[in-house]
């Protein structure tokens, strides 16, 4: 069955560092997600992308964030200056149609 | 704007018991809904959903929910808790605008099951 794949698994950094998280959408899939969940937080929305732009974003998502579709097949997720508060488990989801989207095992992003 | 409210952050049946675990959901437009299930030190799983239709959906490992519009609920119950449930259950909604727009998540319940 396809799934969607993340890598790192885990990450550590340091603070004011950029990180990269990657994400393999399943293949023919149109829509593209990314969530994130602070420990012992809900999960929490910070973006989709359709069609090779933004369509939506949440107010977490500023200026230090920004996502690509540099091929195919990957969905990158770049924090530019990491924040101790990005500490947090990121989800890649992704969605054909019909609403349901089907998530990645995350990144555990940690920022020291 | 779409919220989701579950009641009990911490639920804890005996193994062999009823599960309940409890949503409420505000839409402004019909509203597709979901239960994810996230085991420890893993990623969201669907459960089930809820899109049009028939309001009583059934999903994997033996758990189903009703959506009610009139109470604004989709509970998921379960009839026979296994220790394998243990886990935490998040209640989500999207809203069905014909356009792939975001989950709105609930906090979460865990689920403790008990000998």
């Amino acid at each position: 069955e396809p799934e969607v794949t993340q890598t790192p698994s885990h990450q550590v950094t340091q603070m004011g560092q950029e990180v990269i998280l990657r994400c393999v959408p399943i293949s023919n899939h149109l829509y593209f997600y990314w969530y994130r969940q602070i420990l012992g937080q809900k999960v929490e929305f910070l973006v989709s992308f359709y069609n090779n732009e933004i369509s939506e974003k949440s107010e977490i998502f500023d200026d230090q964030f920004s996502v690509e579709r540099p091929d195919g097949s990957n969905f990158t997720l770049k924090i530019r200056s990491t924040k101790l508060e990005d500490s947090a488990m990121y989800f890649c989801a992704s969605l054909l149609s019909g609403g349901t989207q089907y998530f990645g095992p995350g990144t555990r992003l940690l920022v020291l | 704007a779409q919220s989701v409210t579950q009641l009990g952050s911490h639920v804890s049946v005996s193994e062999g018991a009823l599960v309940l675990l409890r949503c409420n959901y505000s839409s402004s437009v019909p509203p597709y809904l979901f239960w994810y299930v996230q085991y420890p030190n893993q990623g969201l799983q669907l459960l089930l959903k809820y899109t049009t239709g028939a309001t009583l959906v059934k999903g994997i490992n033996g758990f189903e929910a009703e959506f009610k519009k009139s109470e604004t609920s989709f509970h998921l119950t379960k009839p026979s808790a296994h220790m394998s449930d243990a886990a935490e259950y998040f209640c989500a909604v999207s809203e069905h605008t014909g356009t792939a727009s975001k989950l709105t998540f609930g906090t979460g319940t865990r689920l403790q099951v008990t000998l």
